[in-house]
């Protein structure tokens, strides 16, 4: 399958700080970006979506100011997390879907993830 | 929206015996059920997924089955092995190619398999 790497793979950083994820589709070009963000022992939770070239679009509850995203190119969308707080520690994921069949439906494959810990 | 159900939240076996993992849906529009494996630290790996045109699907020791009537599908994993320990989510998801649609995942199903 299509491989989707992030980095860094985990950080620490000061209450206060802002802190970049990047998330790169390495062998295939990603029109769609997703992120995630995921609490111990829970499911994933779609933060936003991001397509290639125009501004992401946010769930419902996700603050756009605090969770900036870039989706600069077609294998890089990047994810700053402003001014953190230790409530922003999490698991954070991306996504990037695939190109599709002739016909067919968009294969989503998932990064590795990177553990953000605010102190 | 999509809601999607998953049971058990966990579920222990010994090696080599059968794990049924089922998920329940809510949209009928729905047509798109992967299944993936997170194991711990990392992020979730897609292991197989079903159309909605399809009953069933196998790939080796894992399998899907598809009951669009009653909108549940289910994993199968055959001669489980300790390696298979991880958490296991189910999505669903509508839509066409290209339209932006997202998936919705179960609450996970933490699987262990006791050697």
């Amino acid at each position: 399958g299509a491989v989707v790497s992030q980095h860094p793979s985990w950080v620490i950083c000061k209450s206060g700080t802002s802190v970049k994820i990047e998330c790169r589709s390495l062998d295939f070009q990603a029109t769609t970006m997703f992120w995630y963000r995921q609490f111990p022992k829970q499911s994933l939770m779609l933060m936003a979506t991001s397509n290639e070239g125009s501004k992401a679009t946010y769930e419902q509850g996700v603050e756009k100011d605090k969770f900036l995203i870039n989706h600069a190119s077609l294998t890089l969308s990047t994810l700053t997390v402003t001014s953190a707080h230790p409530e922003d520690s999490s698991f954070y994921i991306c996504s990037a879907r695939s190109p599709g069949l002739a016909g067919g439906y968009n294969e989503q494959f998932f990064g590795p993830g990177t553990r953000l810990t605010v102190l | 929206g999509e809601n999607v159900e998953q049971h058990p939240s966990t579920l222990s076996v010994q090696e080599g015996d059968s794990a049924v993992i089922k998920c329940t849906y809510s949209d009928s529009a729905s047509n798109y059920f992967p299944w993936y494996k997170q194991e711990l630290g990392k992020g979730p790996q897609l292991i197989i997924d079903i159309r909605s045109n399809v009953g069933e699907k196998k790939d080796q020791r894992i399998a899907v089955t598809l009951n669009k009537t009653a909108k549940h599908f289910s994993l199968h994993i055959t001669e489980t092995q300790p390696e298979d320990s991880a958490v296991y989510f189910c999505a669903a998801r509508k839509g066409r190619v290209n339209a932006g649609n997202m998936l919705t995942f179960g609450g996970g199903t933490r699987l262990m398999v006791k050697p």
